[in-house]
């Protein structure tokens, strides 16, 4: 079975500074994983994700993630937080399996800006 | 203007009650999917449809129910065999088995 671990529930940051959001998932052969965005009362948006191509992917709105593998690791970075980045997300894998394909969320990661 | 579309942005729900949440989409996706959200917590799956006039149970299917006559629409019943019906509700489509999935805006369903 397939999992997702976000080791933080919430993350607070100072307006331009760095953000580091930490995903840890446990898969037993080369997986698809996503990081996902979640605005309050909104649907989630897609960042970025992961399938076996480079290992450093980059997304929207100036975040990217790196794949490593002898790590289990997926974790989400920023340069410099902006207010707007302020929301949910949440990483995900995907399961290929022979009760159907599907994705497998970790529990969120909140992320707050202060001015 | 492409995308998915649910509706209503809030319902109420009376005890007893059952009641529908609209998911459409025009992205012309043959899969789509049911979440449910409570705070403070991640996704989890209820129903999915790979194809039309199908599904498939999710991980929490008990007191819910779909259906799939339309490639555009997936709507979701929640019965009055759901006890605690109270969350955010998420449909999303995929338009290639799952791996990349759309969402849509969501419904808050709350119990009166």
């Amino acid at each position: 079975a397939q999992s997702v671990t976000q080791l933080d529930s919430h993350v607070s940051v100072s307006e331009g500074t760095p953000v580091l959001l930490r995903c840890n998932y446990s898969s037993s052969y080369s997986p698809s994983l996503f990081w996902y965005v979640q605005h309050p009362n909104k649907g989630l948006q897609l960042l970025l994700k992961y399938t076996s191509a480079a290992t450093l992917v980059k997304g929207i709105n100036g975040f990217e993630a790196e794949f490593k593998k002898s790590e289990t690791s997926f974790h989400l970075t920023k340069p410099s937080a902006h207010m707007s980045d302020a929301a949910e997300y949440f990483c995900v894998v995907f399961n290929r399996g022979n009760a159907g394909n599907m994705l497998t969320f970790g529990g969120g990661t909140r992320l707050m800006v202060k001015p | 203007d492409g995308g998915i579309t649910q509706s209503p942005k809030y319902l109420f729900r009376k005890e007893g009650q059952n009641v529908t949440l609209s998911c459409e989409q025009n992205l012309n996706h043959d899969a789509m999917y049911w979440y449910r959200q409570d705070p403070g917590q991640g996704l989890r799956l209820i129903y999915y449809s790979q194809i039309v006039n199908d599904f498939q149970k999710g991980d929490i299917a008990e007191g819910y129910s779909v259906s799939r006559e339309k490639k555009e629409s997936f709507p979701l019943t929640v019965t009055s065999a759901q006890k605690n019906p109270t969350a955010f509700y998420l449909c999303a489509s995929s338009p290639n088995r799952g791996e990349t999935q759309y969402f849509g805006p969501g419904t808050r369903l709350l119990v009166l």
